[in-house]
């Protein structure tokens, strides 16, 4: 069974703190995937990467940057918190059947 | 870019009637479409796809490329179906989600 492994479930954080949030898989799954969940919004795509070092956009990037510097890791990193990056993240890996495997989920909250 | 679209938020339905979540989708390719689903306090996890035709806890989904759906149904709704349900889209490299309906099973 793969499992994607987030290592904190809740965070709280002030504006302007340097957030880290980490994600490991240990599947060998080339693909990994950062979203935020946030009600009525559904889950929008921060960033996603092929393989390590590499990274794309996702709909959402303003804000947030991603480091892949081992296959099985990837974070996602809020260089300056803002309350309005108050949300659910949720990291998540693929191998090659486009079906994504999720973590159980950050929860963040910046005051 | 690819668009899904989920238009009710809250989906309300008694124990034994059958439920059904409309999910429409925009793609200029050849759309991979899933459900997902995430019961209270657990991970979000693959419900079904389209490619497997299959059926799994008694719901079905079934593809049509005229009229860009990919709709959610089970005949016969059980309290354990209550949770939140994502239709999604996997194109360009990326799984792109709708914003979700709440499902609630009254007993």
């Amino acid at each position: 069974d793969v499992k994607v492994t987030q290592s904190s479930r809740y965070l709280v954080k002030r504006t302007g703190e340097k957030v880290f949030l980490e994600c490991v898989q240990d599947m060998d799954h080339e693909n990994m995937f950062w979203y935020r969940q946030d009600p009525g919004l559904g889950l929008r795509l921060i960033y996603f990467s092929y393989d390590v070092k590499m990274k794309e956009k996702g709909d959402i990037p303003e804000g947030y940057s991603v480091s892949r510097e081992k296959k099985e890791r990837f974070s996602l990193i809020l260089e300056s918190a803002s309350t309005n990056q108050t949300s659910m993240y949720l990291c998540a890996s693929s191998g090659g059947a486009n079906v994504l495997t999720f973590g159980a989920g950050s929860r963040l909250t910046v005051l | 870019a690819q668009r899904v679209t989920q238009p009710e938020k809250l989906l309300s339905v008694f124990k034994g009637a059958p439920v059904e979540l409309k999910c429409n989708y925009s793609y200029s390719g050849s759309p991979e479409l899933f459900w997902y689903v995430q019961y209270s306090r657990q991970r979000l996890q693959l419900l079904l796809r389209h490619i497997s035709r299959e059926s799994i806890k008694g719901f079905t989904a079934d593809l049509n490329k005229g009229e860009t759906s990919f709709h959610l149904k089970k005949p016969f709704a059980q309290e354990e179906d209550s949770a939140m349900y994502y239709c999604a889209l996997y194109g360009n490299n990326r799984l792109a989600f709708g914003k979700g309906n709440q499902v609630v099973v009254i007993p």
